[in-house]
């Protein structure tokens, strides 16, 4: 299993701003993603953090709009940049612990609304 | 391309009642599928996972799964819903590098 540590746990933000959001496990794992829950729905995947290289993106999800860095086996960032309402979300990291299928964990996710 | 549905937006059951909630998945090789549970303002939490062997698997907080290949099915159960069992529930089917997620079932448990 993983224990996973996000920040914040909710933020307000001024439209057209940027937040980043932290992501830390408590031991070195394979794979890193980002989703996007919003509200009243289900979880979208936004990208996976690549540990050394740059994040892969789902369409529909751009890295200007998200960077991510991934500096290591423990840690990612997700930013959200110049954020308009609809950024208005729960951000959820998630990490896989083997090299196969296996369960996603999760942090508890950071509640952003944008005003 | 994977995909899950959950036909239910919302179920009512009254508690220590039984309880169902549909799963049906499209996926191209033999499915990866998880059922988690997000209790409101937290993460999601791992209930259970099939992946091959016996087709029902049971889970953590009295829940279990049945996998039946021929519909296309991973339905999860519950014989006596508890109060705090009232959350939002989501199926999901896993591949190599990313896991697709249903649009969930919220579930209320009546006193």
């Amino acid at each position: 299993s993983a224990v996973i540590s996000q920040k914040p746990s909710r933020d307000i933000c001024q439209r057209g701003t940027s937040l980043t959001i932290q992501c830390q496990v408590d031991s070195q794992v394979t794979m890193m993603f980002w989703y996007r829950q919003q509200p009243g729905q289900s979880l979208t995947l936004i990208a996976t953090a690549n540990q050394g290289s740059e994040a892969t993106y789902e369409s529909g999800f751009v890295i200007d709009k998200f960077p991510i860095s991934r500096p290591n086996l423990t840690f990612s960032t997700l930013t959200v940049s110049n954020m308009s309402p609809e950024d208005s979300s729960i951000y959820l990291c998630s990490v896989r612990t083997g090299l196969v299928v296996g369960e996603l964990f999760f942090g508890e996710g950071s509640r952003l609304t944008v005003l | 391309a994977q995909s899950v549905t959950q036909p239910d937006i919302h179920i009512t059951v009254s508690e220590g009642a039984s309880l169902e909630l549909r799963c049906n998945y499209s996926y191209g090789a033999t499915p990866y599928l998880f059922w988690y549970v997000q209790s409101p303002g937290q993460g999601l939490q791992l209930l259970l996972k099939y992946f091959s062997g016996d087709t029902l698997v049971q889970g953590i907080k009295g829940f279990e799964a049945e996998f039946k290949r021929s519909q296309s099915s991973f339905n999860l159960r519950k014989p006596s819903v508890h109060w705090s069992d009232a959350a939002e529930y989501f199926c999901a089917v896993g591949a190599l590098s990313d896991m697709r997620f249903g649009a969930g079932t919220r579930l209320t448990v009546k006193p």
